[in-house]
Order: C-alpha cells, then sequence, then structure tokens
C-alpha cells in the first residue's frame, strides 16, 4: 500500500519567515495531494490540495508543489503569523481508491 | 466542512464493551469515510461508504464495521473494545468528481478504559 513520509517533525520559525513541509510517497499510482492543519483538540482543516497534472498550486501565503518524479510534495507558508502555529498533515490518496494516506504530521511553531 | 456533524463528542467505554458513532455529512455530499486518529498521528483510513455501499476498507480487524443510511449520514461500530481503540474518530465527508476533497467533522472522542 501506499506510504507518505513527513518532514520535519517539528519546526519553529520566527513570525514573518518562511516554512516549508517536505513530503514524499511510494506509489507511483496516487494522484491527489491534500495538506491539512489540525489545532490542538479540533478537526483536521483542508488548507491546500494538488492533483498530479498540476505541478504547483497557491492560495494567498500557502503554495504547494509537487514532483511526480521524485515523488514528493511540500508545503510552503509565507510570511508566517503566530495563527499559522498547528500541526500540518500532507496525505496522499491512490487513484481509484480515494482512502487518503496521512503523514506523521508536522507541528509547526510560529514565534512572535 | 463546519456541515459535517459527529456524534456524541466524548465517549467513555470499558473494555470489551460495543460503542456506535454517528455522521452526518455536508448536505449534497453522498460518500463518507471514517479514520482513526491516535494521539501523536496522522488519521488511518478504516472504511469508505458511497451510495450506501462501501468502497474502501483500511487495515482493521472485523471488529469494526459501518454502514450508511439512505439519508447518507452513516455509523461505525466497534465490537470488543480494546484499550488500543482508544482514539479521535474522524468523519469525512467527501466532495468532487473525483470523490476525492474530504472534509472531516469534529470527530468523537473514546476513551476505553
Amino acid at each position: 500500500g501506499e506510504n507518505v513520509e513527513q518532514h520535519p517533525s517539528t519546526l519553529s520559525v520566527q513570525e514573518g519567515d518562511s516554512a516549508v513541509i517536505k513530503c514524499t510517497y511510494s506509489d507511483s499510482a496516487s494522484n491527489y495531494f491534500p495538506w491539512y492543519k489540525q489545532e490542538l483538540g479540533k478537526r483536521p482543516q483542508l488548507i491546500i490540495d494538488i492533483r498530479s497534472n498540476v505541478g504547483e498550486k497557491k492560495d494567498q501565503r500557502i503554495a504547494v508543489t509537487l514532483n511526480k518524479t521524485a515523488k514528493h510534495f511540500s508545503l510552503h507558508i509565507t510570511e508566517t503569523q503566530p495563527e499559522d502555529s498547528a500541526v500540518y498533515f500532507c496525505a496522499a490518496s491512490l487513484a481509484g481508491r480515494r482512502a487518503l494516506t496521512f503523514g506523521s504530521g508536522t507541528r509547526l511553531q510560529v514565534q512572535p | 466542512d463546519a456541515g459535517v456533524t459527529q456524534s456524541p463528542t466524548h465517549l467513555i467505554k470499558t473494555r470489551g464493551q460495543h460503542v456506535t458513532l454517528r455522521c452526518s455529512p455536508i448536505s449534497g455530499h453522498k460518500s463518507v469515510s471514517w479514520y482513526q486518529q491516535v494521539l501523536g498521528q496522522g488519521p488511518q483510513f478504516i472504511f469508505q461508504y458511497y451510495e450506501k455501499e462501501e468502497r474502501g476498507r483500511g487495515n482493521f480487524p472485523d471488529r469494526f464495521s459501518a454502514r450508511q443510511f439512505p439519508n447518507y449520514s452513516s455509523e461505525l461500530n466497534v465490537n470488543a473494545l480494546l484499550l488500543g481503540d482508544s482514539a479521535l474518530y474522524l468523519c469525512a465527508s467527501i466532495w468532487g468528481r473525483e470523490r476525492d476533497t474530504q472534509y472531516f467533522g469534529p470527530g468523537t472522542r473514546l476513551t476505553v478504559l
């Protein structure tokens, strides 16, 4: 089955700096890659997603890039703010199955 | 995602008991998935239902079962509870032509003593 690895496990940045979280996936058939933000005690919230026919997608301060050849994708957050502090999960969906396989999460802390 | 509802919010059970968790998807969504999230880990896929039929099953024992009703709401049942079943159980309402965009509900926190 699909395996998703996520790095780093923790990330601390200063307010205003950029943050990058990276994920690799094992199954080349995967074609959907969402990112979720989960604050303490709350539900995972979909923040951005990308499909395999696109290499990059942006939404304001958030962007995701996908390298199908290398089987990795990354989340980029620019101009970080304290409210960006949370655990971020990447996930991959196997084409035709649609069950999400999640990474282990990255705890992002933005220092004011 | 605010439209996905789950009940109850918290539940405490003892080993060997049975539990039923409930989920209502966003209006217009016909597919739901269930995930288990153990503290400190990412969610793990349990089941997916579309149009009341099981469309996928994760690597969970037969003690776990689910069903979807004509109004697209869903139930997750867990029999013979073990301490290791303690987790946050998340329901996702699924949208999109590819049926892959998933919006999570608030979850049910299950504690097994």
